[in-house]
């Protein structure tokens, strides 16, 4: 059974930085794509970051280019989101999906639960 | 960068079908995916490729594509199909992926 538990998430003040992980079972994760996606409070699905399955290719949403960076290990089976100079905005519930295959542009079958990051003073 | 356009509700009475729309600027040439979540849970793959269903999901969920709009449509609904419903698509001209605002499905 595929699981994808992600955890890091917190209150943070604004300017602060917070690292994300995934952790990931039930599944060949060196063989595939993963992604990072969040939902602001009441709002729609917004996707972050993708990065293919060896960790060559990464990318990232205009909104949050230069701030975040996605990283794997693929020893230990973790996904990771390194998130810096944080704004309000970025206040949201954080998920990480797992891709079909091991390419960015694989569509997203399964999905963890989700971590909340709240930016406040 | 690419835009994917739904409306943001829709209502239909039990037993009935429901067909949520997705706008997107020759959306026909892409590959579309769609996703339900129900509140306070995470997304589930209900369509891939536009009209294959994930193992699990009902055949009462298909999907079409063509033109200028996607389409997601629910025969027989159900009280449990209740929820937030959202397109997506792959832009390699910008390799981002997109996500259409969302579009809550309430059963009368």
């Amino acid at each position: 059974e595929v699981q994808l538990l992600a955890s890091g998430g917190g209150l943070i003040q604004p300017g602060g930085s917070l690292r994300l992980s995934c952790a990931a079972s039930g599944f060949t994760f060196s063989s595939h794509a993963m992604n990072w996606v969040r939902q602001r409070p009441g709002k729609g699905l917004e996707w972050v970051s993708s990065i293919s399955a060896r960790g060559t290719n990464a990318y990232n949403a205009d909104s949050v280019k230069g701030r975040f960076t996605i990283s794997r290990d693929n020893s230990k089976n973790i996904l990771s989101l390194q998130m810096n100079s944080l704004r309000v905005e970025d206040t949201a519930i954080y998920y990480c999906a797992k891709s079909v295959g091991t390419l960015v542009s694989g569509y997203f079958d399964y999905w963890g639960q989700g971590t909340l990051v709240t930016v406040s003073s | 960068s690419y835009v994917l356009t739904q409306a943001p509700s829709v209502s239909v009475a039990p037993g009935k079908t429901a067909r949520i729309t997705c706008g997107g600027d020759n959306i026909g040439r892409k590959s579309v995916h769609w996703f339900l979540q129900r509140p306070g849970q995470a997304p589930v793959l209900v369509i891939y490729y536009g009209s294959d269903r994930p193992s699990g999901i009902p055949e009462r969920f298909s999907g079409s594509n063509s033109g200028n709009t996607a389409t997601l449509t629910i025969s027989r609904v159900e009280a449990g199909d209740e929820a937030d419903y959202y397109c997506q698509v792959w832009d390699s001209s910008s390799d981002h992926w997109v996500f259409g605002g969302g579009t809550k499905v309430t059963v009368l």
